[in-house]
């Protein structure tokens, strides 16, 4: 069965510092690949999204993730955290028939 | 342009009975897809309906039931209510069009069973 894997069930970092979320899948497939946010109070918002070519993605507020296929990870960084960045982030994976399958979510909380 | 809505935020309910969830896709989306988030977890597919069918299915049982309009808006039921099933309820819509598109969430519905 298809399975995500996030290793960092809460991070806690000071404002400035840099950012990198593991995030492991297991599916042999071609797959899609999702970074999601929560903020406190709101609904779950796409922040990057990898369907094929550069496997260096670009997301909204400075995020970025690298799709590594040897690695079956899609690792999540920031180079400068902000307090805004306070928020729960989850790794999914689409087998590109709509199904997402998510991990169980990294708790990220930077300090002011 | 409106984004996802569920409807309602919040319900209470208990055991054994029955509950209806709604949710109406952002403008432009035909497909609709259902997850269950329990406390401090990542959401779990339960199922996903396009032209008014169910296309796919997670492993959740039978008391779990869907229905989509031809306005593509979407209702989950739930039977015979357990503990276990209190939860964020979260639907998320997406569309059918050219490439990959990815999903759209609402705030979801919380469910409390006591």
């Amino acid at each position: 069965a298809q399975s995500v894997s996030q290793h960092n069930h809460h991070v806690i970092l000071s404002e400035a510092a840099s950012l990198e979320l593991g995030c492991n899948y297991s599916y042999g497939g071609t797959v899609n690949l999702f970074w999601y946010v929560q903020y406190p109070g709101q609904h779950l918002q796409l922040l990057l999204k990898y369907f094929s070519g550069d496997p260096l993605v670009k997301g909204i507020k400075g995020f970025e993730a690298e799709f590594i296929k040897s690695k079956f990870s899609f690792n999540l960084r920031k180079p400068s955290v902000q307090w805004s960045d306070t928020a729960e982030y989850f790794c999914a994976v689409d087998n590109q028939g709509g199904k997402l399958i998510f991990g169980q979510g990294t708790e990220l909380s930077v300090k002011p | 342009d409106a984004g996802v809505t569920q409807s309602p935020t919040h319900l209470i309910k208990t055991r054994g009975q029955q509950v209806t969830l709604r949710c109406s896709p952002k403008s432009g989306h035909d497909t609709v897809s259902w997850y269950q988030q329990a406390l401090g977890q990542g959401p779990q597919f339960i199922f996903q309906y396009y032209e008014e069918e169910e296309r796919q299915r997670g492993n959740f049982p039978d008391r779990f039931s869907g229905h989509q309009f031809p306005n593509y808006s979407s209702e989950l039921n739930v039977n015979a209510l357990l503990l276990g099933d209190s939860a964020l309820y979260l639907c998320a819509s997406s569309s059918t069009g050219p490439g990959n598109q990815p999903q759209h969430f609402g705030d979801g519905t919380r469910l409390s069973i006591l």
